[in-house]
């Protein structure tokens, strides 16, 4: 079955670095764009940005921009979202979520997507 | 704008029915999706494109969309559909901005 396993729990202080790690199994990694979303505590969801697996490619939230790096590495099927200089607002789950469309067929339609399935989030709190 | 706008809070009495709106720009060139989360859960979707269930999601839940406005129905609520719910859609721009959420109260 189609599934997402994200790495553990983090604590870090102010200013560090994180990164979060999301393995895919069930399915071709290549095939879907990941998302990443956060959510902080008490509050609603939060959507960080995309990659593109099979080319790399990302687009980021404006928000995050200059603060959040997307990655992949295709041979063991796994996401990454390292968040940069990190701040005590920056504690939340965050959680990626694969795009439930093919690329091909994302490409085809055109004016739909969604999110499916969803990793089991990670939390990551930022603290001195 | 790629903002979606929800209410905070809706409520309803047992097996009647509901309808939790989003409003946007976006959404009147790109299909919301909706997403139930339930506390201490990954949000689960529950509709897509124009109105479509993932396998598992009872038929009570339904979507539309006319203008500027998607809403999600709930027909014939129930207790464990107690939970937040959120829209997201794309936008020109390739963004994904997620609603406010919705807190469904079922009395």
């Amino acid at each position: 079955q189609v599934q997402l396993v994200q790495s553990g729990a983090e604590v870090k202080k102010p200013g560090a670095s994180v990164k979060v790690s999301c393995k895919a199994s069930g399915y071709t990694f290549t095939g879907y764009y990941m998302h990443w979303v956060r959510q902080a505590p008490g509050q609603g969801l939060e959507w960080m940005g995309w990659i593109n697996p099979n080319s790399g490619g990302t687009n980021y939230a404006q928000k995050f921009q200059g603060r959040v790096t997307m990655t992949r590495d295709t041979s063991i099927s796994t996401a990454y979202m390292e968040l940069s200089r990190l701040r005590s607002d920056d504690t939340a789950v965050y959680y990626c979520a694969r795009e439930g469309i093919t690329m091909i067929d994302r490409d085809l339609t055109g004016d739909q997507d969604w999110f499916d399935p969803w990793g089991q989030g990670t939390l990551v709190t930022v603290s001195s | 704008s790629s903002e979606l706008t929800q209410d905070p809070a809706v409520s309803v009495a047992l097996g009647q029915t509901v309808r939790i709106t989003c409003q946007g720009d976006s959404l009147r060139s790109y299909y919301a999706s909706w997403y139930q989360q339930k506390p201490g859960q990954a949000p689960v979707l529950v509709i897509y494109g124009k109105n479509n269930r993932p396998s598992g999601i009872p038929d009570r839940f339904s979507g539309s969309s006319s203008g500027n406005t998607a809403s999600l129905t709930i027909t014939g609520a129930q207790a464990e559909d107690e939970a937040d719910y959120y829209c997201n859609s794309r936008d020109s721009s390739g963004n994904h901005p997620f609603g406010g959420g919705t807190k469904l109260t079922v009395l």
